[in-house]
């Protein structure tokens, strides 16, 4: 079974541009997580998607918005992007809502210059 | 937001096992322990969970205290391989925001 991909790995992006990054799940999960890394905070919950439906959201500004298809595969877009905003994104999968396991990507390391 | 406990870094020789500590001392009944670990420049990796009982898989065993206070993962003969940061998180069954917090880094050390 092949694992969560995330596209693209690697990006760099200017100031005040958005920027869109792509996540397709484990073939059969339907929970889309997305989190935010960086050198100072840590990992950081951002938002979760289930059938298509944002379950859960973190604690980040409207910049930052999600969507899922009918696929399951899930879509993070930033905003207005900020030099705070560079960090590396990850893309979680769960078969379900009550599944324990969390599956990861690789991640998409984003730098906002 | 911080609900667990871990040292910052750990060695462990190449072999040996590495026992890596995690204090949880305001755990919830309905809450599970998990551990994930993340290797440099990847995304972290699931390893176990458990709520009350011992629990063992191919990776590693997780030992939780009796007043499930405290839990310890083990990884019974340590390589090279294993060498990440390690995270304890406690959470409720099905939750998916999972705190990280900041981990034990081990380095096994040939």
């Amino acid at each position: 079974k092949a694992g969560v991909t995330q596209t693209p790995r690697y990006l760099i992006k200017t100031r005040g541009q958005q920027v869109t990054l792509s996540c397709s799940p484990i073939s059969g999960h339907r929970s889309v997580s997305w989190y935010q890394q960086t050198p100072g905070q840590g990992l950081q919950f951002l938002f979760e998607y289930f059938s298509e439906t944002q379950r859960n959201k973190g604690n980040f500004p409207g910049r930052f918005s999600g969507r899922q298809f009918s696929n399951s595969r899930s879509e993070m877009n930033v905003s207005t992007l900020e030099l705070g905003d560079s960090a590396l994104y990850l893309c979680a999968s769960r078969a379900g809502l009550s599944s324990y396991e969390q599956y990861f990507g690789p991640g998409t390391r984003l730098t906002v210059t | 937001d911080a609900k667990t406990t871990q040292p910052p870094s750990m060695d462990c020789a190449e072999g040996r096992a590495a026992n890596l500590p995690c204090n949880h001392s305001t755990i919830s009944g309905n809450e599970y322990v998990y551990w994930y670990r993340q290797i440099h420049s990847q995304g972290p990796q699931y390893i176990i969970h458990g709520l009350k009982n011992n629990e063992t898989n191919e990776m590693a065993s997780l030992i939780i205290t009796e007043d499930r206070k405290s839990s310890t993962l083990i990884l019974p003969h340590a390589t090279l391989r294993d060498t990440a940061v390690y995270y304890c998180i406690v959470d409720q069954t099905g939750a998916n925001n999972l705190f990280f917090g900041t981990g034990t880094r081990l380095t096994v050390i040939p």
